[in-house]
């Protein structure tokens, strides 16, 4: 029981390069998430995905397109890379409960560096 | 508009003392709130949460305090450890999926 996997672990693009960060959950979870973290600025959600079909901007969805690609999979791709972009980026599942409640559990991050 | 505030950047405590990270939010409709722990290089892990339903829920060493009319909530951990040094994430939801996070607390516990 893998939890959340997230690859890369690290990657260095140039200015205008384009990247895809691939997630996986192995929980059955419905929720998915992707975050980035920023010096100061906390945890940022970018995109978020309630279910297998459905996406749904967070807070900072500019520069960024995501596919759920099915129950366990959900990528985030930058098509355009750019030095604001460069930040650890955390993918996270959840199922959230009736009654309340919203644990995510988080994969180990992707740092990427934008020269 | 930060919804979600953690005022101390950072804290330092002694070993075996009590430790208290606090956070204050803004929204009214916020109706869940968690904590969160992260190491360097690794993802944050999930450590204790609690409704507003509640004003205090307890697990082991760590206890989490709502204050809902201050719109404050903090985390008390009871002895300190040294393993406990880390990042500590607040976070709320209100009805709906999204968490909104504060910016963090770094905590070190000194020997």
């Amino acid at each position: 029981n893998a939890g959340v996997t997230q690859t890369p672990k690290f990657q260095v693009l140039k200015t205008g390069q384009s990247m895809t960060l691939q997630c996986a959950q192995d929980m059955n979870h419905n929720s998915m998430y992707w975050y980035r973290q920023d010096p100061g600025m906390g945890l940022r959600l970018i995109y978020y995905s309630a279910s297998e079909g459905t996406t749904d901007k967070g807070e900072v969805p500019n520069g960024y397109n995501v596919s759920r690609l099915n129950k366990r999979e959900f990528s985030l791709r930058l098509e355009s890379a750019a030095p604001s972009q460069t930040s650890v980026y955390f993918c996270a599942s959840s199922e959230v409960r009736h009654l309340g409640g919203n644990e995510q559990f988080f994969g180990p991050g992707t740092r990427l560096t934008v020269l | 508009d930060q919804q979600v505030k953690q005022n101390s950047p950072s804290l330092s405590v002694q070993e075996g003392r009590i430790s208290i990270l606090n956070c204050d939010y803004t929204n009214s409709m916020f109706d869940y709130f968690l904590w969160y722990k992260k190491y360097p290089a690794e993802g944050p892990t999930f450590l204790i949460s609690i409704s507003s339903i509640k004003d205090k829920n307890e697990d082991g060493r760590f206890t989490v305090f709502l204050n809902k009319s201050a719109k404050h909530l903090s985390l008390h951990i009871v002895p300190s450890q040294p393993g406990d040094s880390a990042v500590y994430f607040c976070a709320a939801s209100g009805g709906a999926q999204k968490l909104v996070f504060g910016q963090g607390t770094r905590l070190t516990i000194n020997p």
